[in-house]
């Protein structure tokens, strides 16, 4: 069965360090988000890229945050200068496009991110 | 107002039993709805889609009421597996774009 993964898996980075987290959507999807989840609160929203360009984002995706497609299979968040409170789980998704508003999004295993 | 919310629960039952849970959600536009069951410390993944009629998946039922703006959620017979938080999903479809904006979800823990 087709999956988004993500890597890695957990990523340890010292406060004001650049990290990017990687995520291959599945091949034939044309939507894809990253959404982060803070330990014990709610899944939130980051941004969505669609036709290789954001398409919308959210109050948290600010200057610091960038989405990139690089290449065919490839989508990546960057964070240019790691705060502590961007520790998260960062949570990938892709979504088909096609099927109308009831088709679901598919989520990746996620990237723990601690700022230390 | 929170864009969806949720009963945080703990819903705490013995196995066999029917739990019920509902979600409100603000935006009158929303266009769909789900149930996502996320386990500790994994990834979200989807329960059902909710139609505006009502339908059942084996032993969950989902229904969306759009008048008064709520999902609810039923599990009828209650495994031990079904321990997991249950994450309300509501999709705001505009200009072609599909973002989805989560409840905080609801906990149930299945005992023996």
């Amino acid at each position: 069965e087709p999956e988004v993964t993500q890597t890695p898996s957990h990523q340890v980075t010292q406060m004001g360090q650049e990290v990017i987290l990687r995520c291959v959507p599945i091949s034939n999807h044309l939507y894809f988000y990253w959404y982060r989840q803070i330990l014990g609160q709610k899944v939130e929203f980051l941004v969505s890229f669609y036709n290789n360009e954001i398409s919308e984002k959210s109050e948290i995706f600010d200057d610091q945050f960038s989405v990139e497609r690089p290449d065919g299979s490839n989508f990546t968040l960057k964070i240019r200068s790691t705060k502590l409170e961007d520790s998260a789980m960062y949570f990938c998704a892709s979504s088909p496009g096609t099927g109308g508003v009831n088709t679901e999004a598919f989520f990746g295993q996620g990237t723990r991110l601690t700022v230390v | 107002r929170k864009e969806v919310e949720q009963d945080p629960g703990p819903f705490n039952v013995p196995e066999g039993a029917t739990v019920a849970f509902n979600c409100t959600y603000s935006n009158s536009a929303s266009q769909s709805f789900f149930w996502y069951r996320q386990d500790c410390r994994k990834e979200p993944k989807l329960l059902m889609s909710v139609y505006s009629s009502g339908n059942e998946d084996g032993r969950f039922t989902a229904q969306l009421n759009r008048a008064s703006q709520y999902i609810s959620l039923l599990i009828r017979d209650s495994k031990l597996s079904d321990s997991a938080t249950y994450l309300c999903v509501v999709n705001n479809y505009f200009s072609n774009d599909y973002k989805l904006s989560f409840g905080a979800g609801t906990t149930v823990t299945v005992r023996a």
